[in-house]
């Protein structure tokens, strides 16, 4: 069974410094990793996905995140933040050779100051 | 492509009604996922359809709980005898195995029992 784990329940920043939402999994065979925007009372909207090749993989609104297969990672960055970033982000995973549905993490809810 | 598409955007019933949920994948897409989320916390998996056949349910779905996708286009969520604790967003996604694993979310239907 795979599981997701997000570090950090709340994250602070200030306008234009870096974001790092972390999100760790647990899974016995190759994962695709998914990471997942909510604003208040909307629907989930994807940010990016790995699903094989490139471990760097870049989204929408300058959002990166890395997949380090060594360290079960796959944490969110984004160079500078800006007010509209500030939202929750969900990690997910999915096992797509065991036919499983989309795990999310508990969520990590990103508060953005000037 | 009109997005996932979920009715009724919210609901207020009282305990012991039924309540049904519609969900309107996007065309082509063959699977269909239902999630419940509740606040603070990332959505849970329910159930998931792959054309008509329900290929998985969670433990989460108690009896009083059924999904259909008789034509394996849109879907229903039923719940029956309503209870407090069922109170919570209720969140239809749809995927196509042909054209990769991204799941893509409706805006989700709220459920209040009061």
């Amino acid at each position: 069974a795979q599981s997701v784990t997000q570090l950090g329940s709340h994250v602070s920043v200030s306008e234009g410094a870096l974001v790092l939402l972390r999100c760790n999994y647990s899974s016995s065979v190759p994962p695709y990793l998914f990471w997942y925007v909510q604003y208040p009372n909307q629907g989930l909207q994807l940010l990016l996905k790995y699903t094989t090749g490139a471990t760097l993989v870049k989204g929408i609104n300058g959002f990166e995140a890395e997949f380090k297969k060594s360290e079960t990672s796959f944490h969110l960055t984004k160079p500078s933040a800006h007010m509209s970033d500030a939202a929750e982000y969900f990690c997910a995973v999915i096992l797509p050779k065991a036919g499983t549905a989309l795990i999310f993490g508990k969520g990590t809810t990103l508060s953005v100051s000037s | 492509d009109t997005g996932v598409s979920q009715d009724p955007r919210h609901k207020i019933t009282k305990r012991g009604q039924n309540v049904t949920f519609r969900c309107d994948p996007i065309s082509e897409h063959n699977r269909l996922y239902w999630y419940r989320q509740t606040l603070g916390q990332g959505p849970e998996f329910l159930t998931y359809f792959q054309n008509e056949a329900q290929l998985e349910k969670s433990r989460l779905l108690s009896d009083r709980f059924s999904a259909e996708r008789p034509k394996g286009s849109f879907s229903t969520l039923e719940i029956q005898r309503t209870e407090q604790g069922d109170s919570a967003m209720y969140l239809c996604a749809s995927s196509s195995v042909s054209l990769g694993y991204t799941i893509y979310f409706g805006e989700g239907s709220w459920l209040t029992v009061v």
